[in-house]
């Protein structure tokens, strides 16, 4: 089955509201991390996070481990902002990062 | 800063014939990826590399698929022969160690027609 479940599927805001992303993962992992894909299909890392909380910019990110979920929080969203949110865990600690289907976030001006 | 390579964007490539990605990780990079993602869909991962050996390999990494790093050059996806379901963006990454997230290249598409 799936191991990485991530909700919303889809999210549309309007500039300067704020969103919240969920990651829910079915096996314990020592590494989490969160990405970004552009509409033009790069990657790339924001956060790496298998637990508590970490800050970078207008990002948030809340791993409860034992409760096999994370969460990112963006604030203030800009147009800027919109593109696909990954989340990915290592489920065999063999690092081999398998993805979630991700969050597809619309942000309109 | 590190950039991941993968030259070209975009093959095209009749099926049933070989066909060798490449990619040009960050030079001190001691681990190495390939994902496959099909237009619209997950990211799905296929195999990761180490000290010159797969550590891990998925369901997708069929028969068909080889991987090697000769002489610390290119890290190369080798299919032989391809097949129609194939067609896909094929990702590249590399990392420094296993607590770091994997930098990622742009991607080169496959199209197998």
């Amino acid at each position: 089955g799936q191991q990485v479940q991530q909700s919303p599927s889809s999210l549309v805001l309007q500039e300067g509201e704020n969103a919240e992303l969920q990651c829910n993962f079915s096996s314990t992992a020592t590494q989490l991390q969160w990405f970004y894909q552009s509409p033009g299909g790069s990657l790339v890392s924001l956060l790496s996070n298998p637990s508590g909380t970490k800050h970078t910019g207008r990002l948030t990110s809340t791993t409860v481990t034992k409760e096999r979920r994370s969460s990112l929080h963006i604030s203030s969203s800009q147009t800027t902002d919109s593109g696909t949110y990954l989340c990915a865990i290592d489920p065999n600690n063999n690092n081999a990062p398998r993805f979630g289907a991700g969050t597809k976030l619309t942000v309109k001006p | 800063g590190p950039k991941v390579l993968q030259i070209p964007s975009h093959q095209i490539i009749d099926m049933g014939q070989m066909v060798t990605l490449n990619c040009d990780p960050v030079s001190n990079h001691l681990y190495f990826y390939w994902y496959k993602q099909i237009l619209g869909q997950q990211m799905e991962f296929l195999v990761n590399f180490y000290n010159g050996k797969v550590m891990e390999k998925s369901k997708l990494f069929k028969d068909q698929f080889s991987v090697e790093r000769p002489d610390g050059s290119y890290f190369t996806l080798k299919i032989q022969p391809t097949a129609l379901e194939d067609s896909a963006v094929y990702f590249c990454a590399s990392s420094l160690d296993s607590n770091q997230a994997p930098l990622f290249g742009e991607g080169t598409r496959l199209s197998v027609l």
